[in-house]
């Protein structure tokens, strides 16, 4: 089953902040980060491996609450270059499940 | 340069034609991986390996077929192609699963089939 993400699609100003949430309705072991700009393919942002753990990337970072099966992606005075849609995914032995993704638009 | 690649980029087919989308790492990694994406659905996986010869299924497994007899590659083949099956498709691969910094996949460029 894939991971459920919230919201579904967001609109910012450059410089404005914006969450992105993450849940799963089985036990996540991990959460992967993942964005993907329009027609390309989807690129590497960050994995976090335990609960409450925090991880950055520029000024992107994500929290990991093992308890309550939830990550969020945290986006800070967002830039352009934010833009794109955003996927979290959860891996099961071999497999890595994605949820179905969020539209992020940042307008200048 | 690391890179996953895929051919063809585009492919418009017919209904029953067979095709085959292959795949090719040049990073020496175990694990790779297919995807499908489809609007509102997100990334779907078809079929990973885990190595050579070691494939298994995915969430969305039914019409597609895999082998992996190289490491380096894992072509992706559709037997009877149906319009169900248009969508886009993504190759990845990592370092094995479950070893310390195996966690980032690359993906390759896509894949945009329409089978008419």
């Amino acid at each position: 089953q894939q991971p459920v993400q919230s919201p579904q699609a967001v609109i910012l100003r450059e410089g404005e902040d914006a969450v992105i949430n993450c849940s799963s309705s089985k036990a996540l072991y991990s959460v992967h980060w993942y964005r993907q700009k329009h027609g390309e393919a989807p690129v590497f942002l960050m994995i976090l491996l335990k609960g409450g753990e925090q991880k950055g990337h520029d000024k992107i970072s994500a929290s990991f609450n093992e308890k309550k099966q939830q990550s969020s992606l945290y986006l800070t005075a967002s830039q352009l270059s934010y833009s794109g849609t955003y996927f979290c995914g959860t891996r099961r032995v071999g497999k890595l499940i994605f949820g179905t993704g969020t539209r992020l638009q940042v307008f200048p | 340069e690391a890179q996953v690649t895929q051919n063809p980029r585009y492919l418009i087919t017919v209904t029953g034609k067979k095709l085959t989308v292959t795949c090719s790492q040049n990073m020496n990694h175990e694990y790779m991986s297919w995807y499908r994406q489809d609007p509102g659905l997100g990334l779907r996986q078809i079929y990973y390996s885990m190595n050579v010869e070691v494939t298994d299924k995915g969430d969305v497994p039914e019409g597609y077929k895999v082998s992996r007899k190289e490491k380096r590659n894992f072509p992706l083949i559709l037997e009877s192609p149906s319009p169900n099956q248009t969508s886009l498709y993504f190759c990845a691969s990592s370092s094995r699963p479950g070893l310390a910094g195996s966690y980032e996949q690359y993906f390759g460029p896509g894949t945009r089939l329409t089978v008419t």
